[in-house]
């Protein structure tokens, strides 16, 4: 079956740690995003990429760094300069912003602090 | 600057019709959607509106009135599953989604 997966389900990070998130997808989507989700509050983007070799900061960047080699992968890090990464994070993919084309997302991350 | 509002909570009955509305000021509109999210799961896209008016898809409908702003989901014939958060979200201008709140429902017997 075709969609988006993210792994792990749940991730511990000590302080000082970088730590890896990853996302696949095999929908064939040109599109990637990356959002963070808190307690009470909307899905805020982090960053995404509109294709391979690119992408672009979203609006709470800091803290977080993404690359783009392949088309089916998009990861993202949460790097030691991120002060509260407790939260929950959503990889989404879509076949270009474009029309009616809705983002599908995965099932999440849920990050904490040990 | 971005806005999207929603209702925080909403509570119904099982069978009955509910109404969650929202209203948005975004630089730019592209199209509006909206999502169903159960607790700790990935969120599942309901609808999309990008003319004004009304969008039925089986017991959800869509409206929407560029005009105004504003946009409503309708769930009828509410059962226990729809219990979940809704989020309304517009795509603007850098094609970029931007997400309200939620709204949390719950559906009781």
């Amino acid at each position: 079956d075709g969609g988006i997966t993210q792994s792990p389900k749940y991730l511990f990070r000590k302080e000082g740690q970088n730590v890896t998130l990853s996302c696949e997808q095999n929908l064939n989507h040109d599109a990637m995003y990356w959002y963070r989700q808190d307690p009470g509050q909307g899905l805020r983007l982090i960053y995404y990429s509109q294709i391979v070799n690119d992408f672009q900061k979203g609006d709470i960047a800091e803290g977080y760094s993404v690359s783009r080699e392949k088309k089916e992968s998009f990861p993202l890090t949460v790097t030691s300069a991120q002060k509260n990464p407790t939260a929950f994070y959503l990889c989404a993919s879509s076949n270009g912003d474009r029309g009616h084309q809705p983002q599908h997302f995965g099932d999440g991350t849920r990050l904490s602090i040990l | 600057g971005q806005n999207i509002d929603q209702p925080t909570e909403m509570t119904a009955t099982e069978g009955a019709i509910v109404q969650i509305n929202c209203t948005y000021q975004t630089s730019g509109f592209n199209g509006l959607f909206w999502y169903q999210q159960h607790a700790g799961e990935a969120p599942t896209f309901l609808s999309y509106n990008v003319l004004d008016g009304l969008e039925e898809k089986g017991r959800f409908s869509s409206f929407l009135s560029r005009s105004k702003g504003y946009s409503y989901l309708l769930l009828k014939e509410l059962q226990m599953k729809d219990s979940a958060s809704y989020l309304c979200a517009v795509r603007d201008t850098a094609d970029k989604l931007i997400f309200g709140t939620g709204t949390r429902l719950q559906v009781f017997p």
